[in-house]
Formats: structure tokens, C-alpha cells, sequence
């Protein structure tokens, strides 16, 4: 199976802050990543999807880079509905799997 | 509107059975490819199964021999056949579609609001 593994697990960040979110798969995945995000008692929302493709609707501050083993999300000038869990995943090969999540708090 | 509802959730006891059913609108299960992820409460997510429009199947290590994914067309309808269950089956089940390569790579594009799970005596 391919490990996701996301750093920091979690993140405080100011209203404004550029923040990173690091992936790294266990093997090559390509570019069949994806990012979500989940809000407290909410189903996620895509985000990103094949790496650096942003899904319709989704704010131009979110960006996804990299290929391979390599990943990250970038929220460029967070705002305050963006504090939420952060989680990627890959579907290059079954099983699927996602990374622990990376927790955006509040500074 | 694009949207999943799912259904079924509830208490059982460990080595009972439960089917969670998943509802589109705006959109065809059969035309569609179709996953269930869960959620353990304060855990991350795990995929679970997913079905293609071809009716191909597949699931995660955790969960085969005991769960089946299907689909009703004429009800236009996702199930999860859940049996066998055990206390760390406990969680939230989403069920989402499944965007791969042969239709744009969206990954999971659509998620339903999730209906839980607990397995306890």
C-alpha cells in the first residue's frame, strides 16, 4: 500500500499568513493527488485534484504543486474560513489512501 | 443541485449487519463511478469501496470478505452491505462520487453529509 504522510499535523497561522502543507507518498503516485478540506462536522471538499488542478468554485489563494513522492498545498493570505483539517490523497493505485490531515488553528 | 444523501446509519452489535444507502440527485450512480469513505470520530478518513459504471469493485483490506458495494439502478440508488461488524467499524460513512482518469481525475468530487455507524454491545 502507499503511505500518505502530511506535515505539520498541525498548523497556527495568522488571518493574512501564507501557509504550506507538505505530502509524501511512499512511491510514485504521479499526479493522482488530491486535496481536501473538512470543517468540524462537515463532509470534506475538494479542493485540488491531479496535483495542481483547482476544482470549480474553489478560491485562486489555494494552489497545489508537485509529481512523484512530492506535494503541497499553498494558501496564499489566509482567511478565517479557511481554519480548518487539511487532508491529501492519492488514487493512482488501490487501496486509495489519505494522509493523517494537517489541522490549520488559529495563532 | 448536486447532491448525495445517505442513509442507514445506526447502533448495532458487533457481528450484526446494516446497510447504508446513498441517494444522488442531479445525477445517475449508474453512469457514474461511486466510493463509500469513512471517518472513526476524531480520526482521519479511510476509503472504503468503490464501484465502477461497469459494475467493477473494489475495497480496502479492513473491510473485505465482510462489506458489499452495490447499486440499484431503478431506484437509482449506492448501497453499502455491511456484516460481520465490528467495534472498529464505528465511524462516519460518506458516500462520494468518484471522478478517476477516463472522466477528468476529480478524484471525489461530490460528498454526501454521512450517516454514522456504532458498533457496540
Amino acid at each position: 500500500d502507499i503511505q500518505m504522510t502530511q506535515s505539520p499535523s498541525t498548523l497556527s497561522a495568522s488571518v493574512g499568513d501564507r501557509v504550506t502543507i507538505t505530502c509524501r507518498a511512499s512511491q510514485s503516485i504521479s499526479s493522482w493527488l488530491a486535496w481536501y478540506q473538512q470543517k468540524p462536522g462537515k463532509a470534506p471538499k475538494l479542493l485540488i485534484y491531479k496535483a495542481s488542478s483547482l476544482e470549480g468554485g474553489v478560491p485562486s489563494r489555494f494552489s497545489g504543486s508537485g509529481s512523484g513522492t512530492e506535494f503541497t498545498l499553498t494558501i496564499t493570505s489566509l482567511q478565517s474560513e479557511d481554519f480548518a483539517t487539511y487532508y491529501c490523497q492519492h488514487y493512482n493505485s488501490y487501496p486509495w489512501t489519505f494522509g493523517q490531515g494537517t489541522k490549520v488553528e488559529i495563532k | 443541485e448536486v447532491q448525495l444523501v445517505e442513509s442507514g446509519g445506526g447502533l448495532i452489535q458487533p457481528g450484526g449487519s446494516l446497510r447504508l444507502s446513498c441517494a444522488p440527485s442531479g445525477f445517475t450512480v449508474s453512469s457514474n463511478y461511486m466510493s463509500w469513505v469513512r471517518q472513526a470520530p476524531g480520526k482521519g478518513l479511510e476509503w472504503v469501496s468503490v464501484i465502477y459504471s461497469d459494475g467493477y469493485t473494489n475495497y480496502a483490506d479492513s473491510v473485505k470478505g465482510r462489506f458489499t458495494i452495490s447499486r440499484d439502478n431503478s431506484k437509482n440508488t449506492l448501497y453499502l452491505q455491511m456484516n460481520s461488524l465490528r467495534a472498529e467499524d464505528t465511524a462516519v460513512y460518506y458516500c462520494a462520487r468518484t471522478m478517476l482518469a477516463v472522466s477528468g481525475g476529480r478524484a471525489f468530487d461530490i460528498w454526501g453529509q454521512g450517516t454514522m455507524v456504532s458498533v457496540s454491545s
